[in-house]
């Protein structure tokens, strides 16, 4: 069965000190796998993209890898602004279309 | 850029109402998604539409309806309102080819709906 796995669930850190989310999938015919955020009462927001296992983007201060089982969003020197939830999505071919399975989400607090 | 709006942003319905969600983009996207959003669950997919006058059930279709109206409208409809669909409500739109495109889906603030 399809599954991301979001850990952990709640991270809280200081300003400046630098961290990691986990996005675990199994899914079969991986099509791409998306980070996005969202802040409180809004939309997912797009962050980045990965397609296959290696590639790495970055954005100010994240940076999103990908393996074949996994992928990371790395957070360097986080400030406040940076609290949200971090939500992973992998897209699967199935049935014809395709499929966008997203984790539970990571709630991050950054505190001063 | 709108991109993806939605209306209306909160909503309070009795058992048996019905009522439907809208969402527009200005994006020229073909595809369009409607998601609900659940405490410490995913989002999961209710119905898409990989194009202009196609729509197709997602994982969790039971107790609503959709329309695609033209290419930038995709109406959700609830027609007998139930506790269990208190839930956040989002609408995705995403571009490329249909519903084979992996292109990243962008998303509306949310319908907050709460059914008594």
């Amino acid at each position: 069965e399809d599954q991301v796995t979001q850990s952990p669930e709640a991270l809280r850190l200081q300003e400046g000190e630098s961290s990691s989310l986990n996005c675990s999938y199994t899914v079969s015919g991986l099509r791409g796998l998306f980070w996005y955020r969202q802040d409180p009462g809004k939309g997912p927001e797009f962050l980045f993209t990965l397609y296959s296992a290696g590639e790495e983007k970055e954005k100010e201060r994240l940076k999103a890898t990908l393996t074949k089982k996994e992928s990371f969003l790395h957070i360097t020197a986080p400030k406040p602004e940076d609290s949200a939830t971090y939500l992973c999505a992998v897209q699967a071919q199935t049935g014809g279309y395709n499929k966008l399975i997203f984790g539970a989400g990571t709630r991050l607090a950054v505190h001063p | 850029n709108a991109g993806v709006t939605q209306t209306p942003k909160f909503q309070v319905l009795k058992t048996g109402q019905s009522m439907t969600l809208q969402c527009a983009q200005d994006m020229n996207h073909n595809s369009m998604y409607w998601y609900r959003q659940d405490p410490g669950m995913g989002l999961r997919l209710i119905y898409y539409s990989a194009s202009e006058g196609t729509t197709d059930k997602g994982e969790v279709p039971n107790g609503y309806n959709v329309s695609r109206l033209n290419k930038r409208e995709f109406s959700l409809r609830l027609e007998s309102a139930a506790p269990s669909q208190t839930s956040v409500y989002f609408c995705a739109s995403s571009g490329g080819a249909g519903g084979y495109s992996n292109q990243p889906q962008h998303f509306g603030d949310g319908t907050r709906l709460s059914i008594l």
